[in-house]
């Protein structure tokens, strides 16, 4: 079956770095996304890997390793408005994508 | 970027009576529209995809007959909530994927019933 695993819930202080974890398992993949959802309000895109490496966008940074199944999101300088949930979502063989549960990040000051 | 808009954001009804949500997409053509469900503290859930032109595809579990998905061009698609109870009142989400398979979200419909 397919599997997507993140942390349930997280907690860093404000401008510290925190890593969320993903690791999938999916038949085939096109992609791997890292979406932000605050409470109450729809998903919104933060990154997309598809080849290894890493990804840097700001104070945000997203990591792949396909071999491994394995993938992070890195948030730098904390602010308090990061507290959200970030959604780990793989896009598999069939263009769908395959969600994780979330991972609620609480950021203290 | 590419925008998909939502409407109503929320919506308050009547037990027995049905809601339409429409979703579209502003300015792409969305080859594929999705509709998701999250209830409070849990993750997306996935309800149904749909194709332009043909008829939707439902999860698992997901009653076709209560939640009537039309696709009726490439820029727009509706839910339809029919015969609406409690335990519908949720987060509905809609999403568009354009011919890149990139996949953009709505911002959501909060319904209640009561």
């Amino acid at each position: 079956g397919q599997n997507i695993d993140q942390p349930t819930e997280m907690t860093a202080t404000e401008g510290a770095i925190v890593q969320i974890n993903c690791t999938y398992q999916t038949s085939g993949f096109n992609g791997l996304f890292w979406y932000q959802q605050h409470a109450g309000e729809a998903p919104t895109f933060l990154s997309y890997n598809v080849l290894d490496g890493l990804e840097e966008k700001g104070r945000f940074s997203s990591f792949l390793s396909r071999s491994k199944g394995y993938s992070y999101l890195l948030l730098k300088e904390l602010q308090m408005k990061d507290s959200a949930s970030y959604l780990c979502a793989v896009m598999d063989s069939n263009y769908q994508l395959i969600w994780g549960a979330g991972t609620k990040l609480i950021i203290k000051p | 970027g590419a925008v998909v808009s939502q409407h109503p954001s929320r919506v308050i009804c009547k037990s027995g009576t049905s809601v339409k949500i429409e979703c579209r997409s502003l300015d792409f053509q969305a080859t594929t529209m999705f509709w998701y469900r999250q209830f409070p503290k849990q993750s997306l859930m996935l309800m149904a995809t749909s194709n332009e032109g043909s008829k939707a595809t439902y999860e698992q579990g997901v009653e076709k007959d209560k939640f009537l998905i039309n696709h009726a061009s490439l820029t727009l698609s509706t839910l339809t909530v029919t015969s609406a109870h409690p335990e519908d009142s949720s987060f509905y989400i809609c999403s568009a994927r354009d011919r890149e398979y990139e996949q953009y979200f709505g911002p959501g419909t909060r319904l209640t019933v009561t």
